[in-house]
């Protein structure tokens, strides 16, 4: 199994452009997630997904979407990039809902800086 | 609202020496607690978890322990080695919940 995978690993974007964060598992995982992580701070949820077609927002959702068409794949949009969205993304994902003896895999993760 | 903080944001200590990393949390409703470690340029990594129904948890050279009371989570790591190095981040859940709530990382760097 190839677990998590993220691309691209790094980007660069101007304010105002666009991009999606591509995100896959192959562990058959219901539940996927989204984070960020800013410079020394620890992960803050954007968003998460229980399963195909059902996703729900997290923490900091302003200024991304997600969709769940398939259980392998959670790609994650930014419509308009801002400087504030500078920051590491982490997808992962689990098996069921945590809290059931069930750890989250996490991706490589994007960097993603706004310019 | 819900958090999770740790008491100390860096750890320094020496090859072979035993180290405790800190972690509070405020929801009284959290029932089960995973400790993850981030190596450098790596998205984190399982090491062990706990559920409030115990106090402590051991794994290899790692050992978890919970206070309910204080709401207070400890990791223990035996005979710490260079490869120890990371960023250290606990992670509390509410079980149905559906997500977990992470705090903000301890910094162990492991001296030769």
């Amino acid at each position: 199994n190839a677990g998590v995978t993220q691309t691209p690993k790094f980007r660069i974007l101007k304010i105002g452009q666009s991009m999606t964060l591509q995100c896959a598992q192959d562990m058959n995982h219901n539940y996927m997630y989204w984070y960020r992580q800013d410079p020394g701070m620890g992960l803050k949820l954007i968003y998460y997904s229980v399963g195909a077609g059902i996703t729900d927002k997290g923490e900091v959702p302003n200024g991304y979407n997600v969709s769940r068409s398939t259980t392998e794949d959670f790609p994650l949009r930014l419509e308009l990039a801002a400087p504030s969205q500078t920051s590491v993304y982490f997808c992962a994902s689990s098996r069921s809902q945590p809290g059931k003896n069930n750890e989250q895999f996490f991706g490589p993760g994007t960097r993603l800086t706004v310019l | 609202g819900e958090s999770v903080g740790l008491h100390l944001p860096t750890l320094s200590v020496q090859e072979g020496d035993n180290s405790i990393i800190n972690c509070a949390y405020s929801n009284s409703a959290s029932d089960y607690f995973i400790w993850y470690k981030q190596e450098s340029g790596k998205g984190p990594q399982f090491i062990i978890d706990i559920r409030s129904n115990m106090d402590k948890r051991q794994g290899q050279r790692v050992t978890v322990l919970l206070n309910k009371t204080v709401k207070h989570l400890s990791l223990q790591i035996a005979a710490t080695q260079p490869g120890d190095s990371a960023v250290y981040f606990c992670a509390e859940t509410v079980t149905n919940a559906g997500k977990s709530t992470f705090g903000d990382g301890t910094t162990l760097t492991v001296k030769p």
